[in-house]
């Protein structure tokens, strides 16, 4: 089956650091990949969804400068928190989209999530 | 907006029993809704769909959904609970993103349902 893979599963990190998260579509061409954010015991919010070759395209109160989304293939897409703060810690959940997939029915597949910790 | 909502933090059930984990949904025109599972530091999986035909629908692990008009709701069900079904369950709607036409769809969630089966 389709599998997404991330990295890292956990990254503790100081104030004022950037930290990158990757997202790999393993056995499949993803030409859209989704970014959520995902609070304890909260649901997913989606943060943006990067499309292959173009800019990401931001979902209303996400800054772009902080959360710097680039989706350079078909299976890499990165998520960069800039000057990371404490209130950035969270649960961050790739998904992808498989290409040709058959447009908005196709099954979004899941990362296992990135744990970010800000100090 | 499109959105669902799922009234229940947690559900408890004794294994073997059926199981429901409540979804009510919130949309303009035809609704395409999800059900995903979610364990313990793991992606989301997908369970199943409704786009449209029938309104009970199978999907992975034993687990079905009935789509109802009427009480605009799609309730997650199983006739014989599992000790290993215990995780977290999300509803989610099909749901156009971003304010550029362009921008595609994505999904959103429901908050979640903790179900616990007991031995």
């Amino acid at each position: 089956g389709a599998v997404v893979s991330q990295h890292p599963s956990r990254v503790i990190c100081k104030s004022g650091t950037s930290v990158k998260i990757e997202c790999r579509s393993l056995d499949f061409q993803a030409t859209t990949m989704f970014w959520y954010r995902q609070f304890p015991k909260q649901s997913l919010m989606l943060m943006a969804t990067s499309n292959e070759g173009s800019k990401a395209t931001y979902e209303q109160g996400v800054e772009k400068d902080k959360f710097l989304i680039n989706h350079a293939s078909l299976t890499l897409s990165t998520l960069t928190v800039t000057s990371a703060h404490p209130e950035d810690s969270s649960f961050y959940i790739c998904s992808a989209r498989v290409r040709g997939g058959g447009t908005i029915f196709s099954e979004q597949y899941f990362g296992p999530g990135t744990r970010l910790t800000v100090t | 907006a499109q959105s669902v909502a799922q009234p229940e933090d947690q559900v408890n059930v004794a294994e073997g029993n059926p199981l429901t984990v409540k979804c009510t949904y919130s949309v303009s025109g035809n609704p395409y809704l999800f059900w995903y599972v979610q364990y313990p530091n793991r992606g989301l999986q997908f369970l199943l769909k409704y786009i449209t035909g029938d309104n009970l629908v199978k999907g992975s692990y034993g687990f079905e959904a009935e789509f109802n008009k009427s009480q605009t709701s799609f309730h997650l069900k199983k006739p014989s609970a599992l000790v290993s079904d215990s995780a977290l369950y999300f509803c989610a709607v099909r749901a156009r993103m971003g304010s550029n036409s362009n921008s595609g769809y994505a999904l959103n969630f429901g908050k979640g349902t903790s179900l616990l089966v007991t031995p």
